[in-house]
């Protein structure tokens, strides 16, 4: 069936670090892939999506990009900040629903 | 503003005891949704319905009660049959496209119900 695999966490880095969540899905067809952001105690905010092959979705210096080959989506971003520490869901459009990932905790230090 | 609102944030329960979790939504979209989320495991759809008077159980439906009278409103019940109900419940909403279901597009989430079996 559908699903989506997503690095375990928590991934602890220092202020202004570069950050990579690696992101692989298994789908029928070429689905839409988002990534979710969730701050403590809070629902999830779409961070950004890709709707087809070789989009890149963008939001707040994140980005990645839709891999048909490798059937990934990764997350990045150059330079982190304290204020992204938050838990990043990777998510896939099925048939009636997202499919989610574990969730990653990212962690970053002053 | 345009959202979604849950209620309430926080609810305790007593064992054998149903409760209800409200979601209602004003961006007038047709499709809403309740997952469950637990540590480790991600988000699990419960239920959802693409229009009124009809719903569809979605991967964890035992255990738990929907109904969808109004556009606006999605509320759960958590029933005294769901063995583990402990956990964070998320409300989310997606305007349908082009009349289909298939390779869903964006959920918009609320702010999530916490509830705790005592």
């Amino acid at each position: 069936g559908d699903s989506v695999t997503q690095m375990e966490g928590p991934v602890t880095l220092s202020e202004e670090a570069c950050l990579t969540i690696n992101c692989t899905y298994t789908a029928t067809g070429y689905p839409s892939l988002f990534w979710y952001v969730q701050y403590p105690g809070e629902g999830l905010q779409l961070l950004l999506k890709a709707t087809k092959a070789d989009d890149k979705g963008s939001n707040k210096g994140f980005e990645a990009t839709y891999r048909k080959e490798t059937t990934s989506f990764h997350l990045e971003k150059g330079s982190v900040q304290v204020s992204d520490s938050a838990v990043y869901f990777c998510a896939a459009g099925a048939t009636n629903k997202l499919i989610f990932g574990t969730g990653t905790l990212l962690a970053v230090q002053p | 503003d345009g959202g979604i609102t849950q209620s309430p944030k926080y609810l305790f329960r007593k064992e054998g005891q149903n409760v209800t979790l409200s979601c209602e939504q004003n961006l007038n979209h047709d499709a809403m949704y309740w997952y469950r989320q637990d540590p480790g495991q991600g988000l699990r759809l419960i239920y959802y319905s693409q229009i009124v008077n009809d719903f569809q159980k979605g991967d964890i439906a035992e255990g738990y009660s929907v109904s969808r009278e109004k556009k606006e409103s999605f509320p759960l019940t958590v029933t005294s049959a769901q063995k583990n109900p402990t956990a964070f419940y998320l409300c989310a909403s997606s305007p349908l496209t082009s009349g289909t279901m298939t390779n869903t597009g964006e959920l918009f989430f609320g702010e999530g119900s916490r509830l705790t079996v005592l």
